[in-house]
């Protein structure tokens, strides 16, 4: 069965020190992975997907993602964060096989620290 | 402009009076689907439509029912609502067309069920 599991539920950090955040997947074909952001009483936005194209995934405000098959994991991270980048992450994993489902992580929440 | 419309935005109800929250599409997008978020458990899917007359069953189906009768629309019913479904709703749309196809969020619409 399918299923996506981001491993920390709230992550803080320093302004201009790096993010991580942590999601690893379970599925039975090659999968298809995004990370959506949500901004406080905002909806959600697609940061970046993977498309099999290249391994490391480029997305909006520099957020990079790495896709690693053996590791089965699909983190996101930043170099240096900001402000702004307090919100909460989801890891989602897209489902083909008969159906067509999406499968949401439980969620990261970021806090950056002045 | 290409976006995913809910209405209404907030709802307050109390419980067993019939309710629907409606969803529309502008992109010609064949799948739509709704998901209810709470703290700590992320998105789950209610209910999802791959095209005009056809639906099926997420995984939090129980108290929801939806109907799929042109290509842009897609409401949420509760028949009965009950406190247990005060929730932030949203729904979604993507084309199928493909397989790396993300999706994209209406604002959301925060029930509240008393």
């Amino acid at each position: 069965a399918q299923s996506v599991t981001q491993l920390d539920s709230h992550v803080s950090v320093s302004e201009g020190t790096p993010v991580l955040l942590r999601c690893n997947y379970s599925s039975s074909y090659s999968p298809s992975l995004f990370w959506y952001v949500q901004h406080p009483n905002k909806g959600l936005q697609l940061l970046l997907k993977y498309t099999s194209a290249a391994t490391l995934v480029k997305g909006i405000n520099g957020f990079e993602a790495e896709f690693k098959k053996s590791e089965t994991s699909f983190h996101l991270t930043k170099p240096s964060a900001h402000m702004s980048d307090a919100a909460e992450y989801f890891c989602v994993v897209s489902v083909i096989s008969g159906t067509y489902k999406y499968i949401f992580g439980t969620g990261t929440r970021l806090k950056v620290l002045a | 402009e290409a976006q995913v419309t809910q209405n209404p935005r907030y709802l307050i109800t109390v419980t067993g009076k019939k309710l629907t929250v409606t969803c529309s599409q502008n992109m010609n997008h064949e799948y739509m689907s709704w998901y209810r978020q709470d703290p700590g458990l992320g998105l789950r899917q209610i209910y999802y439509s791959m095209n005009v007359e056809v639906t099926d069953k997420g995984d939090v189906p129980e108290g929801y029912k939806v109907s799929r009768k042109e290509k842009r629309n897609f409401p949420l019913i509760l028949e009965s609502p009950s406190p247990n479904q005060t929730s932030l709703y949203f729904c979604a749309s993507t084309r199928l067309a493909g397989v790396y196809n993300e999706q994209f969020f209406g604002p959301g619409t925060r029930l509240t069920v008393l």
